[in-house]
């Protein structure tokens, strides 16, 4: 149980487009979804946590313009990167938690590379 | 403030070696969770343990153990015998009460050389 896929698992754009990427938890309800950035050879770095059915929660130096994130519903969240460009190229990873959980567990998505060019 | 360190950046050994990856960590909080994820090549985490903070009993499952040390603010991993397939990143990460957010390590890439 507790199975978080995301969608694509790779995209190649071009500079200036938008993507947009799926976080789907596919067995339970998640009430609250992550999402992580993490550049080669550096570790995961929380961009935000949504809630679903409220404005997500952005951390510190994260532009909310950029990255548009939508929790429409108890078992889906996407993150839309606005006008990307070479230095968005990463590894997006989302992560879910159910409402049931009681010792804050995450549960990791397989990840998203993105690369612009 | 809440902080996890990984000081090993990198961890090279032979196969059948064994291995301790180290992690201390900083929260004020008393309630807490700290976990080890291990992420292959392919970027996917999987996750390996949780422990909280009211339990210091130290675990092995299989060639793996983790030792946590409150008195010292440790959560150290060890891998006994390792393989080549053990070879990949892994991250500690802390979790505090209430907040739910992750603070991850910097990461110890391990490489086993066959």
């Amino acid at each position: 149980g507790a199975v978080v896929s995301q969608h694509p698992s790779w995209v190649i754009c071009k500079s200036g487009t938008s993507v947009k990427i799926e976080c789907r938890s596919l067995d339970f309800q998640a009430t609250t979804m992550f999402w992580y950035r993490q550049f080669p050879k550096q570790s995961l770095m929380l961009m935000a946590t949504s809630n679903e059915g409220s404005k997500a929660t952005y951390e510190q130096g994260v532009e909310k313009d950029k990255f548009l994130i939508n929790h429409a519903s108890l078992t889906l969240s996407t993150l839309t990167v606005t006008s990307a460009h070479p230095e968005d190229s990463s590894f997006y990873i989302c992560s879910a938690r159910g409402n049931l959980e009681d010792h804050n567990e995450q549960f990791f998505g397989p990840g998203t590379r993105l690369t612009v060019l | 403030a809440q902080k996890v360190t990984q000081a090993q950046t990198e961890i090279s050994v032979v196969e059948k070696e064994d291995v301790t990856l180290d992690c201390v960590y900083e929260t004020r909080d008393t309630t807490y969770y700290l976990f080890w994820y291990k992420q292959p090549p392919s970027g996917e985490l999987v996750f390996l343990i949780r422990r909280n903070s009211f339990d210091e009993q130290n675990e092995i499952s299989g060639r793996y153990s983790w030792n946590f040390q409150k008195s010292t603010s440790s959560f150290n991993f060890t891998i006994t015998a390792s393989q080549v397939v053990d070879s990949a990143v892994y991250f500690c990460a802390l979790s505090g009460s209430g907040t739910y957010k992750y603070i991850f390590g910097t990461g110890t890439r391990l490489k086993v050389l066959a």
